[in-house]
């Protein structure tokens, strides 16, 4: 999968929301940007994913530039448990269809 | 909907004893299973994938091997466990083919080597 980088954490106020920047500049025409967050202790969570369009669904919104070399994932109202580590993938279509976690942002929400 | 189930949550081996973990998928039909290790404090790991029955691919050279002897059975197996195998041990599925689908995690096994 082609290379992600994003800020190794950041941090942010209870009911605030939250912007997440992935920066993606050597993405292909079709990868997709998937976003994944892993809480203490537990397995990563699918969170969205978008090819060109900006996504919405019940656990945030992927902003996606329109060159899409940039994503960013929004999170309109964090609570503490949103608290966890956040992974941007790139995924290409390869025959194993395999997802490469980088570094991911450590968010950290305070009351 | 589809399920995936891990198991044990928890396990601690001597080392040198052997390993094993499942993980099944219930749900679906011909999904591609994953492999991954998060060592402590350390990021995921791909292991080993497989797309079919009896399919394996190794991203990482090690005493680990996986099988896959049904459709939605994957086995990750050690003859004689070492201590740099502890970690975070977490199964995977998702859709073929195609980049367009979420992965879905196990709740993990968590591996002590003593």
């Amino acid at each position: 999968d082609a290379k992600t980088t994003q800020p190794n954490s950041m941090e942010s106020n209870e009911e605030e929301p939250v912007h997440l920047p992935c920066n993606h500049s050597t993405i292909s025409g079709t990868d997709y940007i998937h976003w994944y967050r892993q809480l203490p202790s537990q397995g990563p969570e699918y969170v969205i994913h978008g090819l060109t369009s900006n996504v919405n669904n019940r656990m945030a919104s992927l902003a996606i530039a329109e060159d899409r070399k940039s994503s960013t994932l929004i999170l309109h109202r964090a609570t503490l448990r949103d608290a966890a580590v956040y992974y941007c993938i790139l995924r290409v279509g390869n025959a194993g269809n395999m997802l490469t976690f980088g570094g991911g942002t450590r968010l950290m929400v305070k009351p | 909907s589809q399920t995936i189930h891990q198991w044990p949550a928890t396990l601690v081996q001597p080392v040198g004893s052997p390993l094993s973990l499942e993980c099944t998928v219930e749900g679906t039909s011909n999904p591609n299973l994953y492999w991954y290790r998060q060592a402590a404090g350390r990021g995921l790991q791909l292991l080993f994938y497989s797309v079919g029955i009896g399919q394996i691919s190794s991203e990482v050279p090690q005493n680990l091997s996986a099988s896959r002897p049904q459709d939605r059975q994957f086995i990750l197996s050690s003859k004689k466990l070492l201590l740099s195998d502890s970690g975070f041990y977490l199964c995977a599925w998702t859709r073929t083919p195609g980049p367009n689908y979420g992965y879905t995690f196990g709740s993990g096994t968590r591996l002590t080597v003593v």
